[in-house]
């Protein structure tokens, strides 16, 4: 079975700091997708970044960006610059092909002014 | 806006009832996805369609189902309704149904009484 383990429940960072999210996952298989999504207070479920596990190149989209270590099954998340509004509970979520996506259990990250 | 969209936001029913949740995916996007977020826990995978065909099932109780229609959108139907069963209920979508991001709609919030 596919799992996806954040072994970070809570995460703390000083605003213009950077901090990292991890998460490891378990997978025989070697064609997947991996993700992570944010959700603030809202509740709302918003694409951070996504990574295919054929590209060696780690995944960027502006202040955030991964770090995939695909032979330790890591994928982990780097937020430069930390805002206020990037406190949220993150989720880092893997599919492979055919396949449902599947969660973590989540790290709330908190932002300090 | 992710484009997808959920009715209602909220439902507030009674134990035994039965309610009917209702998604519109994205334009184009084939594959509708049901997920259960319990209060304070990590999403799970309850349903997949793909182009009005049940394509994945995950942890779905036998009083709940779901469909999709011929213009793509899906409706999970909840039915013998219990306390447990008060959650958020996401929906999302995404064009295909082999790997990719999914974009979640607004979710509708559903509180059992």
């Amino acid at each position: 079975a596919q799992t996806v383990t954040q072994s970070q429940p809570e995460m703390s960072v000083q605003e213009a700091e950077t901090v990292t999210l991890s998460c490891t996952y378990d997978t025989s298989e070697s064609d997947y997708y991996l993700f992570w999504y944010k959700q603030p207070p809202s509740r709302q479920m918003i694409l951070v970044i996504r990574q295919e596990a054929y590209k060696q190149q780690n995944a960027t989209e502006n202040r955030f960006s991964v770090n995939f270590q695909k032979a330790a099954k890591s994928f982990s998340l780097k937020i430069s610059d930390s805002q206020l509004g990037d406190a949220a509970m993150y989720f880092c979520a893997y599919r492979i092909l055919n396949n449902d996506m599947r969660f973590g259990a989540g790290t709330r990250l908190t932002v300090k002014p | 806006d992710s484009g997808v969209t959920q009715t209602p936001k909220h439902l507030i029913t009674a134990t035994g009832q039965r309610v009917t949740l209702r998604c519109s995916p994205r334009s184009g996007d084939l594959s509708v996805y049901w997920y259960q977020q319990s209060l304070d826990q990590g999403l799970q995978f309850l349903i997949q369609y793909y182009n009005g065909e049940e394509r994945a099932k995950g942890n779905i109780l036998e009083r709940f189902s779901a469909q999709q229609f011929p213009d793509l959108h899906s409706e999970l139907n909840l039915s013998s309704l219990e306390l447990g069963d008060s959650a958020l209920y996401f929906c999302a979508s995404s064009v295909g149904d082999r790997g990719g991001e999914q974009f979640f709609g607004p979710g509708t919030r559903l509180t059992v009484l």
